[in-house]
């Protein structure tokens, strides 16, 4: 198992509203990136963060926002909620110039 | 765009006989190559990984391949055991010193692995 954590692990929320989601990253990784994984399919890179700013981001639109803390733990925010919101969100860290990502556990965000 | 290519979705063995899943990428900037095993409610894993600079990689039992000109990783599973059924999930990234794209994993759609007892 990885250092990673995560929460909550599981949500229930209503469209329209807003959600917060939460990870800790290894010892030692100072990058943390944020993946949405649907169902049956592969995660899809949202954005990463390093040094509390965002450093890449995917096809997602700006209502998924982020921060990063100086510990390197890291918040994905996302605004009004769609039902295709509904999926795993997974945080993943890596050391600046490391290529390699370790997951954490996931939130499993539900939209009703 | 930047796409990675997984087949097949899905895959029967043996229990002992190989696994083999392949991956296309189409981002020829791509220079780092991770494979994932995610079993079912749990978080994917890293099982090996492989760099542009390098054509092949062993660890135990899994052996990743890469053709660089054709675009072409694949993933080797011997001697396959049950434990070994999961889902696996390959990638595929601008990372290291050229990170200035964020290092993003584009990932495959991923191949559902089942090794029969």
């Amino acid at each position: 198992e990885t250092g990673v954590t995560q929460s909550p692990t599981h949500l229930i929320k209503t469209r329209g509203q807003q959600v917060t989601l939460r990870c800790s990253s290894q010892s030692g990784h100072n990058t943390v990136s944020w993946y949405q994984q649907a169902l049956g399919q592969g995660p899809q890179f949202i954005f990463q963060y390093y040094r509390e700013e965002e450093n890449g981001r995917g096809n997602f639109p700006p209502r998924f926002s982020g921060l990063q803390f100086p510990n390197y733990s890291s918040e994905l925010n996302v605004n009004a909620l769609e039902l295709d919101d509904s999926a795993l969100y997974l945080c993943a860290s890596s050391r600046k110039g490391g290529n390699e990502q370790y997951f954490g556990p996931g939130t499993r965000l539900t939209v009703t | 765009g930047e796409n990675v290519e997984q087949h097949p979705s899905t895959l029967s063995v043996q229990e002992g006989d190989s696994a083999v899943i392949k991956c296309t990428y189409s981002d020829s900037a791509s220079n780092y190559f991770p494979w994932y095993k995610q079993e079912l409610g749990k978080r994917p894993q890293l099982i090996i990984d492989i760099r542009s600079n390098v054509g092949e990689k062993k660890d135990q039992r899994i052996a990743v391949t890469l053709n660089k000109t054709a675009k072409h990783f694949s993933l080797h599973i011997t001697e396959t055991q049950p434990e070994d059924s999961a889902v696996y999930f390959c990638a595929a990234s601008i990372g290291g010193v050229i990170y200035n794209q964020g290092g993003k994993l584009i990932f495959g759609q991923g191949t559902e692995l089942s090794v029969k007892p």
